[in-house]
């Protein structure tokens, strides 16, 4: 298998531009999530789905991020307008969620530099 | 906002010497589990131990959890170079869909060698 996929691992735009981060889970698996990683913050869960339904988004900051999942194979997280704060690695990550507790795979990340 | 916190933030210890990690908790849990992340790269998942487990092996890491305190333990024996990265708890107190984890901040290993 190969394992999550993100795209692109990085990405450099400039202030008040779109960014669109895409994921793409293991096969088979039915839980989708989203973090952000910052030294300052840590590890933050931005927004997370099961069998393609948003399932809490508390975590998304502003409602310049939004997130998609069109399929069980693809989902996308988006930031319009981008801000040099939004600079962060972005992780997404997949699991086979059933009733009990499994862990999370997750891909290599996309770094993002707002300038 | 982390619920688990590790202790301590760093470590360096000697190839073949012992590490211990600690994991602190607010909330009750369904399950705790231990990642890696070495530089630059994605989570790596070690080891999941349940709420009603107090210790659990894998390989050279031994995890313990004590409910009551809310606290576990991540034991890495004889460590090596390649034991160096960053080790995170995560606590799983979702009792619906998936399995949604909060992360604490980390603690960073380095094994010399």
């Amino acid at each position: 298998d190969a394992g999550v996929i993100q795209s692109p691992r990085h990405e450099v735009t400039e202030m008040g531009q779109e960014v669109t981060l895409r994921c793409k889970p293991i096969s088979g698996h039915n839980s989708l999530f989203w973090y952000r990683q910052t030294m300052m913050r840590g590890l933050e869960l931005l927004i997370y789905f099961n069998n393609n339904v948003p399932i809490d988004d508390s975590g998304m900051p502003e409602d310049r991020f939004s997130a998609k999942m069109p399929n069980a194979s693809f989902s996308t997280l988006k930031i319009q307008p981008s801000e040099p704060r939004d600079s962060a690695v972005y992780f997404c990550a997949s699991s086979l969620a059933d009733l009990g507790s499994y862990e999370q795979y997750f891909g290599p990340g996309t770094r993002l530099t707002v300038t | 906002s982390q619920q688990g916190e590790e202790d301590p933030q760093a470590l360096s210890i000697q190839e073949g010497e012992n590490a211990t990690m600690n994991c602190s908790y607010k909330t009750s849990i369904n399950n705790l589990q231990w990642y890696r992340q070495n530089s630059g790269r994605g989570l790596v998942h070690l080891i999941l131990i349940r709420s009603n487990e107090r210790e659990k092996h894998s390989g050279r890491l031994r995890v313990t959890l004590d409910t009551s305190k809310k606290s576990s333990s991540l034991l890495i024996t004889a460590s090596r170079a390649a034991d160096t990265a960053s080790y995170f708890c995560a606590t799983d107190a979702s009792g619906g869909y998936g399995n949604k984890l909060v992360f604490g901040a980390g603690t960073i290993l380095r094994v010399k060698s």
